[in-house]
């Protein structure tokens, strides 16, 4: 199957620690990414893990990735009031042409 | 440079008019895609060309026809469209083939159809 589930909303105040989860189920995935999406806007890269990896690092950013339980996360650390946004975790599929399958989307809300 | 531009922002168009939407890119990148995408909801894939060449079309209607004149830029072609076409129309490319063929994503296109 194909789908990729992600819960719809979270809600957290600026300065504290955000993760948003995402489940996916088609194993032979290569790569998983996280995108952001602000209001009106495109789709901005955040970072991506490959799917032999556990976990990886970037700043403010950290990925979990469990293989066995399909289950990927992205905690961002000290939460800021321009992190509020839509975040879409996507997986790559290497049958036939290359292509994502995008998760549900969480909304993301920080509070002052 | 990871920039990828979509003309025009926003495009009202009637039911019986033909209009186009444009996609650039000038990362070197092989492939491009479009993908509609409704409020809340996910971007859904339409097409990908790869190499000039059409390689998915996911069952989209006829009355959108995708164009890619060259390795820089896809165009989508609208004729006949429904009102419940108003969407989000985004462009992304990516080096295929190249892990980890990210793909990076245009500003969107706004249409609304009258």
């Amino acid at each position: 199957g194909e789908d990729v589930e992600q819960s719809l909303f979270l809600s957290v105040r600026e300065g504290d620690s955000s993760v948003i989860n995402c489940t996916y189920t088609d194993s032979s995935s290569t790569y998983l990414y996280w995108y952001k999406q602000e209001p009106g806007a495109g789709l901005q890269l955040l970072t991506y893990i490959f799917s032999n990896m556990d976990m990886k690092q970037d700043q403010r950013l950290t990925v979990l990735l469990n293989k066995k339980d399909k289950h990927l996360s992205l905690r961002i650390a000290d939460t800021q009031t321009g992190d509020s946004a839509i975040y879409f975790c996507a997986e790559g599929l290497t049958s036939g042409t290359y292509k994502y399958i995008f998760g549900t989307g969480t909304r993301l809300k920080v509070l002052a | 440079d990871t920039e990828v531009t979509q003309t025009p922002k926003h495009l009202v168009m009637g039911m019986t008019n033909k209009k186009s939407l444009k996609c650039e890119q000038h990362m070197g990148h092989r492939a491009m895609y479009w993908y509609k995408q409704k409020a809340k909801k996910p971007p859904e894939l339409m097409f990908v060309y790869s190499y000039e060449k059409l390689s998915i079309n996911e069952s989209v209607p006829s009355r959108f026809s995708p164009e890619c004149p060259n390795s820089s830029l896809l165009n989508l072609h609208l004729h006949a469209l429904q009102p419940e076409d108003s969407a989000l129309y985004l462009c992304a490319s990516s080096q295929e083939g190249t892990p980890p063929d990210t793909q990076y994503f245009g500003p969107g296109t706004r249409l609304t159809v009258l």
